[in-house]
């Protein structure tokens, strides 16, 4: 089982928001900055949100971020076919010494 | 641009080790830490293990300690990860991914290299 906790699916409809959660611990989430993956299928994931909040170059301003304690949270707007993947969440763990990562979530758009 | 080229596929027999290679290019090889990562068919995303190039210092989670090898040979920019005694349960795809700085994960990632382990 991973280090962080995402529900294992999401779903939502065209336009719609999607919020997906990720739980940790005082070790990683609670002290450290979260990151956000999109995983499209077959392909090697992608950084979606880094340091907690911000959007790379390129990745639209649909997805947002944040965090509160030991818990984080993703969210879509205006959900789109095209945002149909894998999403992960990660963060640095002081105990581990390394990178934990969130089990995924699989977000469907019906 | 940054880029990360993984080696292709590997087909290995139980028992055996796999050596995998990633060529960075894009960006100061010795700035970023590389890291090591895998997922098994269907499954989430797994960290095996880190490296600062500069240093060649290596850190790994416990359940990789011994059987993990992660080197770099500076004057090609490229890190290689050797994974010794596979079993079927080492089949996943692995993954080389830059390190974002301290106390932080990843921001670029490899293709991807597909490790099967069958007799």
């Amino acid at each position: 089982q991973s280090v962080l906790t995402q529900p294992p699916s999401a779903s939502g409809s065209p336009g719609q928001v999607v919020t997906i959660s990720c739980s940790g611990s005082s070790s990683n989430i609670g002290s450290n900055n979260v990151n956000w993956f999109q995983q499209l299928p077959g392909t090697a994931p992608k950084l979606l949100i880094y340091s907690t909040d911000l959007r790379p170059s390129g990745v639209p301003e649909r997805f947002s971020a944040s965090k509160s304690g030991t818990s984080a949270s993703l969210a879509i707007s205006g959900l789109q076919s095209e945002d149909e993947a894998d999403y992960y969440c990660a963060a640095w763990d002081d105990s581990l010494n390394g990178p934990v990562f969130g089990g995924g979530t699989k977000l469907t758009v019906l | 641009q940054v880029q990360l080229v993984q080696s292709g596929a590997e087909v290995k027999k139980p028992g055996a080790s796999v050596k995998v290679s990633c060529k960075t290019s894009g960006y100061t090889f010795t700035n970023h830490d590389i890291h090591w990562v895998r997922q098994a068919t269907g499954q989430g995303l797994e960290w095996m293990g880190w490296m600062n190039p500069k240093s060649g210092h290596t850190g790994f989670p416990q359940n990789f300690q011994g059987r993990v090898t992660i080197t770099r040979d500076t004057s090609i920019t490229t890190a290689f990860m050797e994974l010794s005694s596979l079993t079927s349960e080492d089949t996943a795809v692995y993954y080389c991914a830059r390190g974002r700085g301290y106390y932080d994960t990843v921001d670029y990632w490899g293709q991807g290299t597909r490790v099967t382990v069958s007799s």
